[in-house]
């Protein structure tokens, strides 16, 4: 078992619906970074969380420290949030601030 | 643009042959990071330098691999004798501390078949 799970692993959307990508894990954390990687490859960093909710623009990010869970919440979607969303962790480490990611979910909006 | 800049974008090579990756990280950040994504998965970690000291390196990493930052800026990661099991996109990742932990800053990544 991944100690960095998300669901939906696949997800296709109409443009304009709510979406919500699910991050689950079981290790220790010192903060949770939600990314996005469109098909070129590149990652964006979208969010770092170590505590409650944050929000920018249509992108809601939520985290449960107790329930080891986070969020993900997408408003009015659009094509162009066509992309593979990736989960990662951090553990509370002194050393190397290394990730441990999930394995994305990927994202389709259809206008 | 997050700032990170990865050269080449795209590398098609022949097994057997070597290849060399760059990273320019952004300027202020001490920390460097190669991760690599095959396809389907998320990304996992290879290894990590402070400045130019190298201070963790996965299993993952072989001996055909061997990663360097002579002055603590940009960073190479070479393959040699590639095999199609390192077929895969390889990114790089600068880092600043922020309070308790550590933001980190992606570049595009460096695609590489191996035919």
């Amino acid at each position: 078992k991944n100690e960095v799970e998300q669901s939906p692993q696949n997800l296709t959307a109409q443009e304009g619906e709510f979406i919500t990508i699910n991050c689950s894990y079981s290790v220790g954390i010192s903060a949770l970074h939600w990314l996005q990687q469109h098909p070129g490859g590149g990652i964006v960093s979208l969010f770092m969380l170590s505590s409650g909710k944050k929000k920018h623009g249509r992108l809601i990010a939520t985290i449960n420290i107790q329930e080891k869970h986070s969020s993900l919440h997408i408003t009015a979607s659009h094509p162009r949030d066509s992309a593979v969303y990736i989960c990662a962790v951090l553990p509370p480490t002194s050393g190397t601030y290394k990730y441990i990611f999930g394995t994305g979910t990927r994202l389709k909006v259809l206008a | 643009d997050t700032g990170v800049s990865q050269n080449p974008r795209h590398k098609i090579t022949k097994r057997g042959q070597n290849v060399t990756f760059r990273c320019d990280p952004i300027s202020e950040h001490n920390r460097l990071y190669w991760y690599r994504q095959t396809l389907g998965q998320g990304p996992e970690f290879l290894t990590y330098f402070q400045n130019e000291a190298q201070l963790e390196k996965s299993r993952l990493l072989s001996d055909r691999f061997s990663a360097e930052r002579p002055k603590g800026s940009f960073s190479t990661l070479e393959i040699q004798r590639t095999e199609q099991g390192d077929s895969a996109m390889y990114l790089c990742a600068s880092g600043r501390r922020t309070g308790p932990t550590d933001t980190q800053y992606f570049g595009p990544g460096t695609r590489l078949t191996v035919l």
